[in-house]
């Protein structure tokens, strides 16, 4: 059975710092390319990151393209989201999700969701 | 940026009930859409993908279609589960983006 179970998730202060952490298993890890996305309470989805299998192709949305790091663990079935320089308005649940591998980035797995609340 | 539109943002229906929602892309996305379904405090679901093809496990009561810039999913008889917000996302492109979400309601 495919299970991404998500960690790291709390309260931090404007300018803080969180890692997020999201254990895969079920599956064979290192052959997905993995897909961060959030949703803003009481809003819609909103795609953040992908990392194809080898992590050797990283894109960023543009809202936190240089304060966010998506990297992978193909050795430990690992993906992690470091967030830095953290803002109001990157308060969301955050959701690890797996590419289908069809060629096209349909979600085929979701994490839980793991919350992260900036605020002084 | 592809910009996805859905429409309506919420409907009432009851159930037994045939409800149709659309998705409109800003530009032309050949069938490379997707549509999640997502409860409240779950992560969302997919039901679709390259627009008409059903992901394994999901009722057959639901059904997609389109393809360049305008898509519908289709529930031919709304069971009581399937009271929940419905999103479409294009794999056009990055950044890849969602539409805005239709929430359907019990009547």
């Amino acid at each position: 059975e495919v299970q991404l179970v998500e960690s790291g998730g709390g309260l931090v202060q404007p300018g803080g710092s969180l890692r997020l952490s999201c254990a895969a298993s079920g599956f064979t890890f290192s052959t997905y390319s993995m897909i961060y996305v959030r949703q803003a309470p009481g809003k819609g989805l909103e795609w953040v990151s992908y990392i194809s299998p080898s992590g050797t192709t990283i894109i960023y949305a543009d809202s936190v393209k240089g304060r966010f790091t998506i990297s992978r663990d193909n050795a430990k079935n690992s993906l992690f989201l470091q967030m830095n320089s953290l803002r109001d308005e990157d308060t969301a649940v955050y959701y690890c999700a797996r590419d289908d591998s069809s060629g096209r980035e349909f979600l085929d797995y979701w994490g839980q969701g793991t919350p992260v609340t900036v605020s002084s | 940026d592809i910009q996805m539109t859905q429409s309506p943002s919420s409907v009432s229906a009851s159930v037994g009930d045939r409800v149709t929602i659309t998705c409109r892309a800003s530009q032309g996305i050949s069938t490379w859409l997707a549509w999640y379904q997502q409860k409240p405090g779950k992560a969302p679901n997919l039901l679709i993908y390259a627009a008409s093809s059903l992901q394994r496990g999901v009722p057959s009561r639901f059904s997609g279609s389109g393809s360049g810039t305008d898509f519908t999913l289709t529930i031919s008889s709304l069971q009581p589960e399937d009271f929940a917000t419905y999103y479409c996302q294009q794999a056009n492109s990055f950044p890849l983006t969602f539409g805005g979400g239709t929430k359907v309601e019990i009547k």
